[in-house]
């Protein structure tokens, strides 16, 4: 089942805050967030494994709470080039295959 | 830097045609995916593949094949093009070695196919 990505479109204006939510019906190992911008591939941002710790990158990080099955996208102090749509893929145990399950993916519009 | 390419960006095609997309990575990755990106559907795993001559299918084979004769080339075959399959299809590959690994997916830039 395809994790769900929450919301699905966000609009701010520059310098503000935000948080993407994608959540699962199973347990996960692993969930990894991509960004894909208008014609562009998508482009890994980060990944969260089970038992790890919160990730950042600059002002984007992530969390993964197990017990939830969810893991969060956070944003802050938004800029221009963060605009495009952020993807979650999960994977539910490790098999060397890296078969991720695609949430649907927010799209975020950063405006000046 | 992990380059994965993709023979077209752009493909129209008939209904009915036998259509090719080609997608070859430079990093001797063991894994490589195909995708296909709709519209509010997200990303959706056609077929993979983990080794040469092996695949496997995705959430989505129907109508579609997949060859992997070299390790650095993974073929996706549409054997009869129909207007549904009118789409965006994403290659990928990767090579987590290991159970804990943060390696991930690199994605090709697309190939936007249309079948009229």
């Amino acid at each position: 089942q395809q994790p769900v990505q929450s919301p699905q479109a966000v609009i701010l204006r520059e310098g503000e805050d935000a948080v993407i939510n994608c959540s699962s019906s199973k347990a996960l190992y692993s969930v990894h967030w991509y960004r894909q911008k208008h014609g562009e591939a998508p482009v890994f941002l980060m990944i969260l494994l089970k038992g790890g710790e919160q990730k950042g990158h600059d002002k984007i990080s992530a969390s993964f709470n197990e017990k939830k099955q969810q893991s969060s996208l956070y944003l802050t102090a938004s800029q221009l080039s963060y605009s495009g749509t952020y993807f979650c893929g999960t994977e539910v145990s490790w098999t060397g295959f890296q078969k991720l399950v695609f949430g649907t993916g927010t799209r975020l519009l950063v405006s000046p | 830097d992990v380059k994965v390419t993709q023979s077209s960006r752009y493909l129209v095609k008939r209904t009915g045609e036998k259509v090719f997309l080609e997608c070859v990575q430079d990093m001797d990755h063991e894994n490589m995916f195909w995708y296909r990106q709709d519209p509010g559907l997200g990303l959706r795993l056609i077929y993979f593949s983990y080794d040469v001559k092996m695949k496997e299918k995705g959430d989505i084979p129907e109508g579609y094949s997949v060859s992997r004769e070299k390790k650095e080339r993974f073929s996706l075959i549409l054997e009869s093009a129909s207007t549904n399959q009118t789409s965006m299809y994403l290659c990928a590959s990767s090579s987590p070695k290991t159970s804990g690994s943060t390696d991930t997916q690199y994605f090709g830039p697309g190939t936007r196919l249309t079948v009229l």
